[in-house]
């Protein structure tokens, strides 16, 4: 069964540096979603994207995140001037069309 | 904006009974789906059910059924047959028709004890 896959599943960065998340969606989904999980937290939504732009987005997603699509399989967010209130659990999910959202196993995000 | 509300911050049945993990939601929107998903100690989050607004009839999935009362704005998750690896937080989500964004609750953390 197709699933989606997210790389590394454990990223350690220091304050300041720039970290980029990895995402491969299952391959006929369109509909691609970053949320964040702070530990002993609920699931947040960070943004979603479709058709090669961004489609909503909420107030987490500053100027400093960014999401590409940079070729037909990959879907990235880009964390410019990491915070220690980064640190989190990133999902990234993906959609065949607006309905059930399938989740990656995540990468858990370590600012120090 | 959707607000969902998930009131048992834990529970805990025997391998085998039944369990119910409540879950209300907030919205102004007649078009939406709902959701349940499981969260294991993997952190990995599994869709265990879904239920369009517009559908009477209640979702199931297995062992995995739903109460969903759209007046009273209510979608509770029974399990049946709980087995020892139902143990996960279990997270209730909202989504508008029109927009993909989901809005989770707090979750539930559920142990099946032997």
């Amino acid at each position: 069964e197709p699933e989606v896959t997210q790389t590394p599943s454990h990223q350690v960065t220091q304050m300041g540096q720039e970290v980029i998340l990895r995402c491969v969606p299952i391959s006929n989904h369109l509909y691609f979603y970053w949320y964040r999980q702070i530990l002993g937290q609920k699931v947040e939504f960070l943004v979603s994207f479709y058709n090669n732009e961004i489609s909503e987005k909420s107030e987490i997603f500053d100027d400093q995140f960014s999401v590409e699509r940079p070729d037909g399989s990959n879907f990235t967010l880009k964390i410019r001037s990491t915070k220690l209130e980064d640190s989190a659990m990133y999902f990234c999910a993906s959609s065949r069309g607006i309905n059930e959202q399938y989740f990656g196993p995540g990468t858990r995000l370590t600012v120090t | 904006a959707q607000t969902v509300t998930q009131s048992q911050p834990e529970m805990s049945v025997q391998e085998a009974e039944t369990v119910t993990l409540s879950c209300t939601y907030d919205t102004s929107e007649n078009n939406y789906y709902l959701f349940w998903y499981k969260q294991p100690p993997s952190r990995q989050m599994i869709l265990v059910i879904r239920q369009e607004a517009y559908k009477q009839q209640n979702a199931t999935e297995n062992r995995f059924s739903v109460n969903f009362q759209k007046a009273a704005k209510s979608f509770s998750l029974k399990i049946s047959d709980s087995q020892l690896g139902d143990t996960a937080m279990y997270f209730c989500a909202f989504m508008n028709g029109g927009d993909g964004k989901l809005t989770f609750g707090q979750g539930t953390i559920l142990t099946v004890h032997p």
